[in-house]
């Protein structure tokens, strides 16, 4: 069974810093990997998603994320953050024939001014 | 209207009411799930319908009933709800089989429950 570990319940960072989020998967066979977005009382959003090809994916609002194999990781970044990207992250996990996404425990992210 | 609807935003009940949230998918999707998320807990998948049949119901108490009448309208019906119920339940549509995995799901906006 697939599943996923954010071991990072929050994370505070200043305004212009750049942030990663950490996103580790348990999974036999090719992850299908998601991140998303959830600003404060609203629903979640896709930021970016892998399922092939090159490793390293370029999502919305100036995230990539790069897939690594070997760490069975799916790490999120963006090199400078704004204010507006204070949210909770998720990362989810799919799998070929599965009828639900897996997701992470989030993290919460504070920005700093 | 496009998207993953969700009715109402906002709910106040108290413990022996009776009252439904609504789901309404314009995409085109197939399967459609309900989640619980409350302060300081990960998501919790409730129930999950592929094709209109529920597929999943993961220990939810009998007090959430949920009904998928079609691929395009989900509810879940509320009765004699308790405190700790009070959350944001968040719907969310997919298509079944390969598309589930290249392209996710997609979130309605919540509806925000609190047990009075």
């Amino acid at each position: 069974a697939q599943s996923v570990t954010q071991p990072d319940i929050h994370i505070t960072v200043s305004e212009g810093a750049s942030l990663e989020l950490r996103c580790n998967y348990s999974y036999g066979a090719t992850p299908y990997l998601f991140w998303y977005v959830q600003s404060p009382g609203q629903g979640l959003q896709l930021l970016l998603k892998y399922f092939s090809g090159d490793t390293l994916v370029q999502g919305i609002k100036g995230f990539e994320a790069e897939f690594k194999r070997s760490q069975s990781s799916f790490n999120l970044r963006k090199p400078s953050v704004h204010w507006s990207d204070a949210a909770e992250y998720f990362c989810a996990v799919g799998a070929r024939g599965a009828q639900k996404l897996v997701f992470g425990q989030g993290t919460r992210l504070t920005i700093n001014p | 209207e496009t998207g993953v609807t969700q009715t109402p935003r906002h709910l106040v009940m108290g413990m022996t009411n009776k009252k439904s949230l609504k789901c309404e998918q314009h995409l085109g999707h197939n399967a459609m799930y309900w989640y619980k998320q409350s302060a300081k807990k990960p998501l919790e998948l409730m129930f999950v319908y592929s094709l209109e049949e529920r597929v999943e119901n993961n220990s939810v108490p009998s007090r959430f009933s949920p009904e998928c009448p079609n691929s395009s309208h989900l509810f879940l019906h509320l009765h004699t709800l308790q405190p700790e119920d009070s959350a944001l339940y968040l719907c969310a549509s997919s298509q079944v089989g390969d598309a589930l995995t290249n392209y996710g799901y997609t979130f309605g906006s919540g509806t925000r429950l609190t047990v009075v």
